[in-house]
């Protein structure tokens, strides 16, 4: 079973700049996972941030960034604001039409 | 605007089968383009995806829930269906529909979500 992971919570100072990372238990992220980003607040849908590993959806601030780093996936936030302040997932392909969301990450601005 | 909406009872019992359908407006779900998912979260969990249908009718599965679940579609009525067999109360949650585009694997567009709670 291939599991995605995520860090269940991460914190950043208004303005600042936070890196959340999305790996593969079986192995390196690579762009032929097509790693995408979604965020939520309470109550919603998931809304895209990033699809194809770094293209912004339509409307996302360009201070949201995704990226290869090393063998994760990463969506960078810079210049992070209090509304930034929800729940991040990524979602991988893992072949044979095969999709596995990560675990989620909890990002706090303070 | 492309729109998505869930339906179906908000409550199963117990080793009963949860049917939802998502009904797509203002677009054709016959389109070569993308595919149409199906994604749950439990309450206060993370999302966890149930699986894909193309328009030929090609699925796709967890092959964690694949032996209980079945999704269809209907492109007469513009629709697709989940079922899951034999629920369980973990299978309690908010049962999301999307659109997954064929280049670039972005699920863009979400239907509002629907509780299903399985209790007796």
């Amino acid at each position: 079973q291939t599991v995605v992971t995520q860090e269940p919570s991460i914190s950043v100072s208004p303005g600042g700049t936070v890196t959340l990372t999305c790996g593969l238990s079986s192995g390196s992220v690579s762009t032929s996972n097509y790693p995408s980003w979604y965020q939520q607040t309470p109550g919603q849908a998931p809304r895209t941030l990033i699809y194809n590993t770094n293209t912004r959806s339509s409307g996302v601030p360009d201070r949201f960034s995704g990226s290869i780093l090393g063998n994760k996936a990463a969506l960078t936030i810079t210049g992070a604001q209090g509304d930034d302040e929800s729940d991040y997932y990524c979602v991988l392909y893992v072949g044979s039409g095969l999709w596995v969301f990560g675990g989620g990450t909890k990002l706090t601005v303070l | 605007q492309l729109q998505l909406q869930e339906s179906g009872p908000g409550l199963v019992k117990p080793s009963e089968t949860l049917s939802l359908t998502c009904t797509v407006s203002d677009g054709s779900i016959s389109s070569t383009s993308y595919y149409w998912g199906w994604i749950r979260q439990p309450p206060g969990k993370g999302l966890e995806w149930i699986g894909n249908i193309y328009y030929s009718g090609s699925t796709y599965y967890n092959p964690s829930l694949k032996s209980r679940v079945t999704i269809s579609i209907d492109t007469s009525k513009n629709q697709f269906s989940l079922k899951v067999r034999s629920v369980t109360a973990p299978d309690t949650a908010v049962y999301y529909c999307a659109r997954l585009a064929v280049a670039g694997g972005d699920f863009d567009y979400w239907g509002q979500g629907t509780l299903v709670t399985v209790s007796s």
